[in-house]
């Protein structure tokens, strides 16, 4: 089983609705990302947490929002979703003493 | 804003040569990371330099940190066409964040 997952893995919406992508891990690792990735580009950093009670802003915050549920669940939600948010998005964990990140498979949202 | 950035955007060669990839960045880090990543995949790690490192090597892979240049290579010897993909370095900072460039496409023809 992988170790980082992410659930859906493609998604179809409309404009103005509201969507959640949710990231699972069983890895143990206490901080988890959200990067968006956009075509011939590198990820740019949305949200991340260091602990369940720890959760910041990256470099692209605005429409996004995040929950972490527990250790092993952090979720994305794009409140109402637009076009110039269609992208691919990757979960990421690291462990505490190791920069190194795990990233998920990805989820490719379209919003229409 | 990106603070990594990959030279060359793209590289194309053939089987067997070696592919050299560099990064350079703009402010001071605690670590650089290298990643790959096959077409709308996720991104898997190859190696992490620390920043009072200046040389690591993993199996066909080499890596180099000069800090006062504010630059890292990526070389990946012997290339086969299953090193085909895009590698990205990130620059990882003291809070645990790191920052990827836009990536290099390789293309590695057999």
């Amino acid at each position: 089983d992988a170790d980082v997952t992410q659930t859906p893995r493609n998604r179809i919406t409309k404009t103005g609705k509201r969507i959640m992508l949710e990231c699972s891990q069983t890895k143990g690792h206490d901080r988890m990302y959200w990067y968006r990735q956009d075509p011939g580009l590198g990820l740019r950093l949305i949200y991340y947490s260091f602990d369940v009670k720890d959760i910041n802003k990256g470099e692209i915050s605005d429409g996004y929002s995040v929950s972490r549920q527990a250790q092993a669940k952090f979720s994305l939600s794009l409140e109402s979703a637009i076009p110039n948010q269609t992208a691919l998005y990757f979960c990421a964990t690291s462990d505490l003493l190791v920069d190194t990140q795990y990233f998920g498979p990805g989820t490719r949202l379209t919003v229409l | 804003s990106q603070q990594g950035e990959e030279d060359p955007q793209a590289l194309s060669i053939q089987e067997g040569e070696n592919a050299t990839m560099n990064c350079s960045y703009k402010t001071s880090i605690n670590n650089l990371q290298w990643y790959r990543q096959n077409s709308g995949r996720g991104l898997v790690h190859l190696i992490l330099i620390r920043s009072n490192e200046r040389e690591k090597h993993s199996g066909r892979l080499r890596v180099t940190l000069d800090t006062s240049k504010k630059s890292s290579s990526l070389l990946i010897t012997a290339s086969r066409a299953a090193d085909t993909a895009s590698y990205f370095c990130a620059t990882g900072d003291n809070a645990g964040k790191s920052t990827f460039g836009d990536g290099t496409t390789l293309t590695v023809k057999p």
